[in-house]
């Protein structure tokens, strides 16, 4: 089984900032790495596939990078509804997803 | 618009069966993969099992033997039969749309199943 590791666990910004995300795979995944985000209560939503495609309408503030074992989530300016859990999930073997990192506000 | 409208779930002792379905409205589901992920209470995400369009399916090792995933093309729905429920199978079980390369597009809102006794 792959696993993936998330980090930070929790991510404290201010809104308007910067956000950057990690999360790494035990073994290559290439490009095929998702990120979702998960509001309080809600179901998770496709933010990212393939590493750095955004999901149809996702904002542009969110990009995804990386490949193999390595991969960032980049949230350019914080905006007050992206305070929430991301999580992270390869699709190269049977999913898996990573612990989740929650970005709160500062 | 597309639309996954879930329902089942609930309180079942150790040992019980659970039927989850999942309906959907805006595409149709035996052309697409229908998968069932879950959530154990604070903590992360889990595959649990996917339905192909072929038919076919697969399930978590945690799960082999004891779910079954169906569907019912007339009534545009999948299921998620669930026995021989076990504590550690509390969570919220979510149906999603399996974008054929294992990325979830469309989820539904979610079904909380509590194992206990």
């Amino acid at each position: 089984e792959i696993v993936l590791t998330q980090s930070p666990a929790t991510l404290s910004v201010s809104p308007g900032e910067r956000g950057t995300l990690s999360c790494r795979a035990s073994q290559s995944v290439y490009s095929n790495l998702a990120w979702y985000q998960q509001r309080p209560g809600q179901a998770p939503r496709l933010l990212i596939y393939g590493a750095s495609k955004r999901a149809t309408g996702i904002p542009a503030r969110f990009s995804g990078s990386g490949y193999g074992t390595d991969f960032t989530l980049t949230i350019s300016s914080l905006q007050s509804e992206d305070f929430a859990v991301y999580h992270c999930q390869q699709y190269d073997d049977n999913p898996t997803f990573g612990g989740g990192t929650k970005v709160e506000i500062k | 618009e597309v639309q996954l409208v879930q329902s089942g779930g609930g309180l079942i002792q150790p040992g019980g069966s659970l039927r989850l379905s999942c309906a959907v409205s805006g595409f149709t589901v035996s052309d697409n993969y229908m998968a069932w992920v879950r959530q154990a209470p604070g903590g992360g995400l889990q595959y649990v099992s996917v339905i192909y369009n072929d038919g076919d399916s697969h399930f978590a090792d945690s799960v082999k033997g004891r779910f079954t995933i169906s569907r019912d093309n007339s009534k545009n729905t999948i299921y998620l039969q669930m026995n021989s429920l076990r504590v550690e199978d509390t969570a919220v079980y979510f149906c999603a749309r399996d974008h054929s390369t294992g990325r979830y597009d469309y989820w539904g809102q979610g079904t909380l199943v509590t194992v206990s006794s």
